[in-house]
């Protein structure tokens, strides 16, 4: 069965700090994968999602970078972080057939 | 442009009373309509999606949304809710035809009172 893993669960990083969040999948192939981001009373926003190794597509301009540098291992990245970058993050990815989303569990960043 | 317009933050309401969660849509195309629930420290679960077919759409835990295209709503309901049910619930829609892209609205917290 496929699984999504996503870490660390939370996180508290000083601003300045570089960010890295692991995302990987197990159980498919070739997956379209994404990451959104829910900031406080704010519904969820597509960051960045990608349809294969290496293709990232961004949504919204923003501090943040992805990779993907596997198949099923997505990862989202900053070298410096901010105070507006606090928030919950989420991985996700999609079946291209089917069209539906399996989520991971999310990150809990906060950014002090 | 698509948007998703969740009219309530908050709903709260007593255990084994009826809810409606409302959901709004606006867009130019014809698009795949989605009901999300987050539990308290979980991730993302998809309670039940509208495609096609029928309009009155079963999925888990016993809710169930009707999609009306003239109202361009999606409200989700129950007749009887749990405290299990204390959750925050998300309304997605996905323009047709798209490779993916989820639009989410702001989620309505449902706070389930003994």
């Amino acid at each position: 069965s496929q699984t999504i893993h996503q870490w660390p669960a939370t996180l508290v990083q000083p601003v300045g700090s570089p960010l890295s969040l692991e995302c990987t999948v197990e159980g498919t192939s070739n997956p379209n994968l994404y990451w959104y981001r829910q900031a406080a009373g704010r519904g969820l926003q597509l960051l960045f999602y990608s349809v294969g190794i290496g293709q990232i597509s961004s949504e919204v301009p923003q501090n943040l970078s992805a990779s993907r540098p596997q198949d099923r291992q997505f990862i989202l990245s900053s070298k410096k972080l901010l105070l507006s970058d606090s928030g919950f993050y989420l991985c996700a990815w999609s079946n291209v057939k089917t069209r539906r989303a399996f989520f991971g569990q999310g990150t809990r960043l906060t950014v002090v | 442009a698509q948007s998703v317009t969740q009219l309530d933050s908050q709903v709260p309401v007593f255990e084994e009373a009826p809810v409606e969660l409302r959901c709004n849509y606006s867009s130019s195309v014809s698009v795949y309509l989605f009901w999300y629930v987050q539990y308290p420290n979980q991730g993302l679960q998809l309670l039940l999606k509208y495609l096609s077919g029928s309009t009155l759409v079963k999925g888990i835990n016993g809710f169930e949304a009707e999609f009306n295209k003239s109202q361009t709503s999606f409200h989700l309901r129950k007749p009887s809710v749990h405290i299990s049910d204390t959750a925050e619930y998300f309304c997605a829609v996905r323009p047709g035809g798209s490779q993916g892209n989820l639009i989410f609205g702001k989620g309505t917290k449902l706070s389930v009172k003994p």
